[in-house]
């Protein structure tokens, strides 16, 4: 059974800050691996996705890596502003039908002005 | 461009009532998804279906119906509600497999079991 684990739980930096949001995973054979933004009160919002023969993944100033021989994959945010602050929740999708996702519990992030 | 639109935002039930979670999208997607968040237990998946008339369980079905008689809605039913299913529900969708498409999510349901 595919288990997604995010450390730490929660982080708290001032802004400007470079920062890494860790996540691993227990069984190699993914499809791909997605990282999500949650605001509170609202759904979760695709920030990247990572396909399985990749390495990395860049959106602005967010960039995600993959190492699926060690089951990790890192979320690095450059220059951290307040607007950053959310939960970040990891997802790893099977190679099975349905492209189902197994979710890490995610890391809370505050952004300090 | 609604994306994904769920129905109701929020329930407050009974134990042993039941009620219908509606789940809409409008981006044409063949798979569809429920799924329950609840503190320390990061998102689970209810069931899901891969296209029109199907559906299949996910990792916490009991308790829980769906149905998908058209491809753009996904009902999620609940019976006889329990306390324990007390929870944000959340419905998503994304195209076939094979697109590096993510999946795409509504803004939820908060539901509470009295």
């Amino acid at each position: 059974k595919q288990e997604v684990t995010q450390i730490p739980a929660a982080l708290s930096v001032p802004e400007g800050e470079n920062l890494v949001l860790n996540c691993s995973f227990t069984d190699s054979a993914i499809y791909n691996l997605q990282w999500f933004r949650q605001d509170p009160g609202k759904g979760l919002t695709s920030l990247l996705l990572i396909q399985s023969s990749q390495r990395e993944q860049t959106s602005g100033r967010l960039n995600a890596s993959l190492d699926k021989s060690s089951g990790r994959s890192t979320l690095y945010i450059a220059a951290s502003q307040p607007g950053d602050s959310a939960t970040y929740l990891c997802a790893v999708g099977r190679s099975s039908s349905g492209s189902r996702l197994t979710f890490g519990e995610g890391t809370q992030l505050t952004v300090n002005p | 461009n609604a994306g994904v639109t769920q129905t109701p935002k929020f329930r407050v039930l009974k134990t042993g009532q039941s009620m219908t979670l509606l789940c809409a999208q409008d981006m044409n997607h063949e798979y569809m998804y429920w799924y329950r968040q609840d503190p320390g237990m990061g998102l689970r998946l209810i069931h899901y279906s891969v296209g029109e008339g199907t559906t299949a369980k996910g990792e916490v079905p009991d308790g829980y119906n769906v149905s998908r008689l058209k491809k753009q809605n996904f009902l999620l039913g609940l019976e006889s509600a329990a306390p324990s299913q007390t929870s944000v529900y959340f419905c998503a969708s994304s195209p076939l497999l094979g697109t590096s498409q993510p999946q795409h999510f509504g803004d939820g349901t908060r539901l509470s079991i009295l």
